[in-house]
């Protein structure tokens, strides 16, 4: 099994500075098959970035993806409101899937 | 507009049983592989079980497997989980998922039901 592990837990930040969370897998991540998802208090998790860099449908473009094989990277250029939340990666190449604890973008 | 909806949550003993259903629409429902993932009160999110568009392809995470079932109807659109041997641990949300393919992302997902296992 694939152990992803996110940092950091929680990230203070200020509405307009630049969010870099990371996830590390315990083993490479087959081509790439990363995502980030974000997840708001009592709402279902929303797909952000596939395949480590892709955006998905609505994304908006301040979040880029980046990274290979056990390294990889999620990137919020400018902080806006609605963006403080819970972001989990998650690796959907080896079963079983498996998904990071997390990490909480809180305003500072 | 792609729309998942879960029901059948709800409170049940250790040692009992629950069936989850998700019903789709707004998509072609038997290209989709369906999944089940849930997340425990205050914690991060786990995969369970994921079933191929003609239920070729089924897998269960270890934690359930062999106490939970997943299964499908494409023509009523719909993907169950009968839960078995239902322990505390199993307490969570549980969110239906739709993957474009067994080794794919989720794109789209349900708004959750809950279950509670408690004596």
């Amino acid at each position: 099994e694939i152990v992803l592990t996110q940092s950091p837990g929680t990230l203070s930040l200020s509405p307009g500075e630049r969010a870099t969370l990371s996830c590390r897998a315990s083993q490479s991540v087959s081509s790439s098959y990363l995502a980030w998802y974000q997840q708001k208090p009592g709402q279902a998790p929303r797909l952000l970035i596939y395949g480590a860099s892709s955006r998905g449908t609505g994304t908006p473009d301040r979040f880029s993806g980046s990274g290979s094989g056990t390294d990889f990277t999620l990137t919020i250029s400018s902080l806006e409101p609605e963006d403080f939340a819970v972001y989990y990666c998650q690796q959907y190449g080896s079963s079983p899937r498996t998904f990071g604890q997390g990490t909480k973008v809180e305003v500072k | 507009e792609v729309q998942l909806v879960e029901s059948g949550g709800g409170l049940v003993k250790p040692g009992g049983s629950l069936r989850l259903s998700c019903a789709a629409s707004g998509f072609t429902f038997s290209s989709y592989t369906m999944n089940w993932v849930r997340q425990a009160p205050g914690k991060g999110l786990e995969w369970v079980s994921s079933v191929s568009g003609g239920s070729s392809y089924i897998n269960y995470a270890d934690s359930v497997k062999g106490r939970f079932t997943i299964s499908r109807d494409n023509a009523k659109n719909s993907v169950d989980l009968q839960m078995n041997s239902l322990r505390a641990e199993d307490t969570a949300v549980y969110y239906c998922a739709r993957t474009g393919c067994t080794s794919c992302y989720a794109d789209y997902w349900g708004q959750g039901t809950l279950v509670t296992v408690s004596s």
